[in-house]
């Protein structure tokens, strides 16, 4: 089956750093790839999107690149805010069972 | 505005006393999944409808039950709630994946408290 790793655990960059936060997958078959984000005590929502090779998402400074040739997705930002604060997910999807695979979450905690 | 609800949004039952929770939407998908999250995890999906056919994944407890009445509605039963099922159960829909793209819109979802 489908499978994705990302960065683990908490990243603790102070307002104004340079983030990423790694994501590589593994699919059965062509995937899209998305990055979903939760903050507390709310569901996952979408928080950018690639549906095919060499597509850029973007959402509010965030990109991530959908990089074929590694198998990656990695999502990074210029410069975060404290505003950013909260859980990303790597999710590719690769068809045929109408479901995405949850990467394991990363808990990004900006310090102001 | 368009949207996936869930009720309630808390939810406290007793140890082997069947519950039920609710999701309802209003994005005319066809497809509905419940996930099960606990804290500091990843979601883990329970099941999901396609339309009216259901698919259960391998690992989904037999205590763990769904039912889609309609386009609309979504519920899931949870037929002897055991300490260990304390969980956030979360709601999301998703289109067709032949009409496009394949984000998942979540609900709120509703925390489960097992006493």
């Amino acid at each position: 089956g489908d499978s994705v790793v990302q960065t683990e655990g908490q990243v603790l960059p102070s307002e104004g750093d340079s983030l990423i936060v790694n994501c590589s997958y593994e699919t059965t078959q062509y995937p899209s790839l998305f990055w979903y984000v939760q903050y507390p005590g709310e569901g996952p929502q979408l928080h950018l999107k690639a549906m095919k090779a060499n597509d850029k998402g973007r959402n509010k400074g965030f990109e991530a690149m959908y990089r074929k040739e590694t198998t990656s997705f990695h999502l990074e930002k210029d410069s975060v805010q404290e505003s950013d604060s909260a859980v990303y997910f790597c999710a590719p999807y690769s068809g045929g069972y109408q479901k995405v695979t949850f990467g394991i979450g990363t808990k990004l905690q900006v310090i102001p | 505005d368009a949207m996936v609800i869930q009720n309630p949004r808390y939810q406290v039952t007793q140890f082997g006393k069947p519950v039920t929770l609710s999701c309802s939407q209003t994005l005319n998908h066809n497809v509905m999944y419940w996930y099960q999250q606990k804290s500091s995890q990843a979601p883990k999906l329970l099941f999901h409808y396609y339309d009216k056919d259901f698919n259960n994944e391998a690992d989904t407890p037999d205590n763990f039950q769904s039912r889609r009445p309609n386009t609309s509605f979504c519920f899931l039963d949870i037929r002897s709630p055991g300490l260990g099922d304390a969980a956030m159960y979360l709601c999301a829909t998703s289109r067709d994946r032949d009409r496009g793209t394949y984000e998942q819109y979540f609900g709120p979802g509703t925390r489960l408290t097992v006493t």
